[in-house]
This record gives structure tokens, C-alpha cells and sequence, in this order.
């Protein structure tokens, strides 16, 4: 199947700084990518749904200014946590869809950045 | 709006036990149904899918009936195996280009030798 690579896995920040998020589609072209936020013992909840080349949409209650998401290319999507306090920490994950998928309603899904603010 | 319940975890099973996650749903109209697997330190990857009223996904063993009388698309496998340890989803989605999943909150398994 399809691989989607998030990195990094697992980051730490200081409160106060801000956090890149990498989504790489490594064989084939994302028109659209997902962005995921899990608590602990919680759903996956959407945050925001980008296409390639135009501004992503923010669901409910998800600060755009918080979380600044570019997705410029066909295999890459980024999400920035900007300014980041401890209530920030969750597991982000991202998927993808390409053009094929969308006739099969498959999202491909990157492996998750657990990350921690102190 | 459209949601997901499944069993909540952890579940914890010997090897060769029969397994069921329970999955039920609400929904306005006709999704597909998905049942995803995290195994640890890795992505969410698709397991099996049912598009429509009556179909069964099923993939390494594991199989799911999508029951539209009771809105419900369990989870089973007959014999579980330690590598079957991971946590499992189940979601929904409607398609399209735009066709977000819905999870469920997810459950974890742990088999034991």
C-alpha cells in the first residue's frame, strides 16, 4: 500500500517555542491531507483538512493561528504548533489521500508525532 | 452528528481466543465502515472496509459485517495471536474528496502466550 512518513516521532519542546511537523507521501501525490489530534484515551479528532495549494480547513473550536498547516507540494504537508504550552501535548497524526483513493474513500495514515511540552 | 462507539479497552486475551471488539454507529446517510490497526510505534493501516448494507471486510483473519438493522460493524477473529497486540479503530466516512474519517475512541488488545 501507500506509505505516508511522519517525523519526527517524538519531540519534546520548551513551553513558549514553536513545533514543525513533517507529512511526507513517498509514492504517490496527496490532493488532500489530514490532520489528527488524539488525547489520551480519546478519539482521533480531525483538525483540519488541506489541499495542495490552497489554505487548509479548520474544523470547530481548532485555532488557525495555533496551528499553522502548508501543505505546498503534492508529498508534503506541514503542521506548525505554534507557541506551544503543555496543554498542547497529544499524539498528532496525519493521512493522506491521493487521487486514486478517492474513488476507494482510503486515507493513508503517517505513524504519529507524540509530542510532549515542559 | 455522525459518530463511533466501540468497546472501550484494555481487552486482554490468551493466544487462540476468540476475539470481538463491538462497533456501533450513528449516522445521517450511508457511510463506508472501516476497521483500522495501530500496531505500536507504527501508522494507522486500514484492516478492512464495508461499503454498503451486508457486506463483510475481512482481512488476516479478521472479519467485520456491516449490519445496517443495528448500525453496528463488530470486529471478530476466531483465533488471536500475540502479534495481533495493537489498538484498533473503528471509523467511518461518507467518501468523496473530502471524506474525513470519524474514529471511534479505539481499543486496545494485548494477547498474551
Amino acid at each position: 500500500g501507500a506509505v505516508v512518513s511522519q517525523h519526527p516521532s517524538r519531540v519534546i519542546c520548551k513551553s513558549g517555542t514553536s513545533v514543525k511537523i513533517e507529512c511526507r507521501s513517498l509514492d504517490f501525490q496527496a490532493t488532500t491531507m489530514f490532520w489528527y489530534r488524539q488525547f489520551p484515551k480519546q478519539s482521533l479528532m480531525l483538525m483540519a483538512t488541506s489541499n495542495e495549494g490552497s489554505k487548509a480547513t479548520y474544523e470547530q473550536g481548532v485555532e488557525k493561528d495555533k496551528f499553522l498547516i502548508n501543505h505546498a507540494s503534492l508529498t508534503l504537508s506541514t503542521l506548525t504548533v505554534t507557541s506551544a504550552h503543555p496543554e498542547d501535548s497529544s499524539f498528532y497524526i496525519c493521512s493522506a489521500r491521493s487521487r486514486e483513493s478517492f474513488l476507494n474513500t482510503e486515507a493513508f495514515f503517517g505513524q504519529g508525532t507524540r509530542l510532549t511540552v515542559v | 452528528g455522525d459518530s463511533v462507539t466501540q468497546m472501550e479497552g484494555p481487552v486482554t486475551l490468551s493466544e487462540e481466543a476468540f476475539l470481538t471488539i463491538n462497533c456501533t454507529y450513528t449516522a445521517t446517510g450511508y457511510p463506508s465502515l472501516f476497521w483500522y490497526v495501530q500496531y505500536p510505534g507504527e501508522g494507522l493501516q486500514l484492516l478492512l472496509k464495508a461499503t454498503k448494507a451486508d457486506d463483510k471486510g475481512s482481512n488476516k483473519g479478521f472479519e467485520a459485517t456491516y449490519r445496517k438493522e443495528t448500525t453496528s460493524f463488530h470486529l471478530e477473529k476466531g483465533s488471536v495471536q500475540v502479534s495481533d497486540s495493537a489498538v484498533y479503530f473503528c471509523a467511518l466516512n461518507y467518501g468523496g474528496s473530502q471524506g474525513n474519517l470519524i474514529f471511534g475512541k479505539g481499543t486496545k488488545l494485548s494477547v498474551k502466550p
